[in-house]
C-alpha cells in the first residue's frame, strides 16, 4: 500500500493568516500517460462527515472557496488556506487514489485558530 | 440533491453480528461506486472498500479483507457493510460515501456509529 504522511500533526494560525499543509506519500501518484496526479483534500469538522476540497491535487470541488488550493506532483504535495477564516478550523486528510485500492489517507493534520 | 442516508446507531456485544446500511437517493445508483470509511474515536480515516452496484464488483483494503463483507441491493438503492462476529475493536463511526468516479469520495453519508461492548 501507498503510506501517505502529513505534517505537521496539528498547527495554530490567526485569523486572516495562510496555512499550510504537507503530504507526502511513500511513491509517486503522477500517473504520466495523463500528466494526473491522484490525489485529493478533504476537510473534516468536529462531529461531520469529511468533504472533498480538491482533487487531482489541485482540482477545486464545485463550491470550494478559492481560499483553498492545492498544489505538488509525484510524492509531495500542499494544501494551501490563503486567509483562513474562523469556519475553517477543521482536520484535513489528503487521500492517493492512484493504481489499485486500496486508496489511502494521510493520518489528518488539525488546524486550529490562533 | 445526491444524498446517502445511513442506518441509526448501534450497541452491539462481542461476537454478535451486524449489517448496516447506507441508502443512496437523486442519483443514478447503480452507475457510482460507494465506498466505507472506518474512524475509530479520536483518530483518522481508513479506507476499507468499495462496490459498484450495478454489478456488484467489490474491492478490499487487505486491512479488511475477510473482517467485514460489503453488498449492495440496487433495487433498494442501498449499500450495506457487515461483520459476522463483532470484536470491541471495531468500535468505530462508519461512512459510506459516493465515488466521483473511480477514485475521490464525493459525497458522504451521515455517519453510523457502532459500539461493541460487553
Amino acid at each position: 500500500d501507498i503510506v501517505m504522511t502529513q505534517s505537521p500533526d496539528s498547527l495554530s494560525v490567526s485569523l486572516g493568516e495562510r496555512a499550510t499543509i504537507n503530504c507526502k506519500s511513500s511513491r509517486s501518484v503522477l500517473y504520466r500517460s495523463n500528466n494526473k496526479n491522484f490525489l485529493a483534500w478533504y476537510q473534516q469538522k468536529p462531529g461531520q462527515p469529511p468533504k472533498l476540497l480538491i482533487y487531482w491535487a489541485s482540482t477545486r470541488e464545485s463550491g470550494v472557496p478559492d481560499r483553498f488550493s492545492g498544489s505538488g506532483s509525484g510524492t509531495d504535495f500542499t494544501l494551501t488556506i490563503s486567509s483562513l477564516q474562523a469556519e475553517d478550523a477543521a482536520v484535513y486528510y489528503c487521500q492517493q487514489y492512484y493504481s489499485t485500492p486500496p486508496w489511502t489517507f494521510g493520518q489528518g493534520t488539525k488546524v486550529e485558530i490562533k | 440533491e445526491v444524498q446517502l442516508v445511513q442506518s441509526g446507531a448501534e450497541v452491539k456485544k462481542p461476537g454478535e453480528s451486524l449489517k448496516i446500511s447506507c441508502k443512496g437517493s437523486e442519483y443514478s445508483f447503480t452507475n457510482y461506486w460507494i465506498g466505507w470509511v472506518r474512524q475509530m474515536p479520536g483518530k483518522g480515516l481508513e479506507w476499507m472498500g468499495i462496490i459498484y452496484p450495478g454489478d456488484s464488483d467489490t474491492r478490499y483494503s487487505p486491512s479488511f479483507q475477510g473482517q467485514v463483507t460489503i453488498s449492495a441491493d440496487k433495487s433498494i438503492s442501498t449499500a450495506f457493510l457487515q461483520w459476522s462476529s463483532l470484536k470491541a475493536s471495531d468500535t468505530a463511526m462508519y461512512y459510506c460515501a459516493r465515488l466521483k468516479g473511480y477514485d475521490v469520495f464525493d459525497y458522504w453519508g451521515q455517519g453510523t456509529l457502532v459500539t461493541v461492548s460487553s
